[in-house]
């Protein structure tokens, strides 16, 4: 089974700092990583994922995340933060014999001016 | 294109009332997913088809849920005599399902209140 935490639930930050959301997993089998964004009554939208190859993942508004797998970690970097930012953040796993998501409990950006 | 969409957007029901919701996923999209989001939480799996068979249905919290995707398009989620505890957000998903660890596209989602 897998498992997925994000410990931060809240993350505040000022406009054009960094910022990194953390995101660990727990698996018994290879997984797949994503993270998904969620903007105020809309579904998800998929930011990035990691299949395989680099460590190092590209998203798209800026995004990137770095696969750890001695830590089994992901987390979520930014350089620079916009207001626009500002949405709930879902780390999530499938593993290699399933299809479906196991997401985590979700981290709010909270970015102010 | 047109993305995932469901119907209704919002449904408030009396306890013991049944409800249907439903899913249109894009088109030619073979996979299809249901999420329970519960406020303040993250997405939880129902249940999940392959065309029109339902190869998964171990998130499906209790026998008063029912999903179906007769003709591998069109899903619908039922809830029979709901109660208090299933208010939440109810997500549909599809994918294409060319390999493993395809993207899932969500729909914005119906937002079930049982009063």
């Amino acid at each position: 089974a897998q498992s997925v935490t994000q410990l931060d639930s809240q993350v505040p930050v000022f406009e054009e700092a960094p910022v990194e959301l953390r995101c660990n997993y727990s698996s018994s089998v290879s997984v797949y990583l994503f993270w998904y964004v969620q903007y105020p009554n809309q579904g998800l939208q998929l930011l990035l994922k990691y299949l395989s190859g680099s460590t190092l993942v590209k998203g798209i508004n800026g995004f990137e995340a770095e696969f750890n797998k001695s830590q089994t970690s992901f987390h979520l970097r930014k350089p620079s933060v916009h207001i626009s930012d500002t949405a709930e953040y879902f780390c999530a796993v499938n593993g290699y014999n399933t299809d479906k998501l196991i997401f985590g409990t979700g981290t709010r950006l909270q970015v102010f001016p | 294109g047109a993305g995932v969409s469901q119907s209704p957007r919002y449904k408030v029901a009396k306890r013991g009332q049944d409800v249907a919701l439903r899913c249109d996923p894009i088109s030619g999209h073979v996979s299809l997913f249901w999420y329970q989001q519960a406020l303040g939480q993250g997405p939880e799996f129902l249940t999940y088809f392959q065309n029109e068979a339902q190869l998964d249905k171990s998130g499906l919290p209790s026998d008063r849920f029912f999903a179906e995707r007769p003709e591998g398009s069109v899903s619908t989620l039922k809830i029979q005599r709901t109660q208090q505890e299933d208010s939440a957000v109810y997500l549909c998903a599809s994918s294409l399902r060319l390999a493993g660890g395809d993207e899932q596209f969500f729909g914005p989602g119906t937002r079930l209140t049982v009063l």
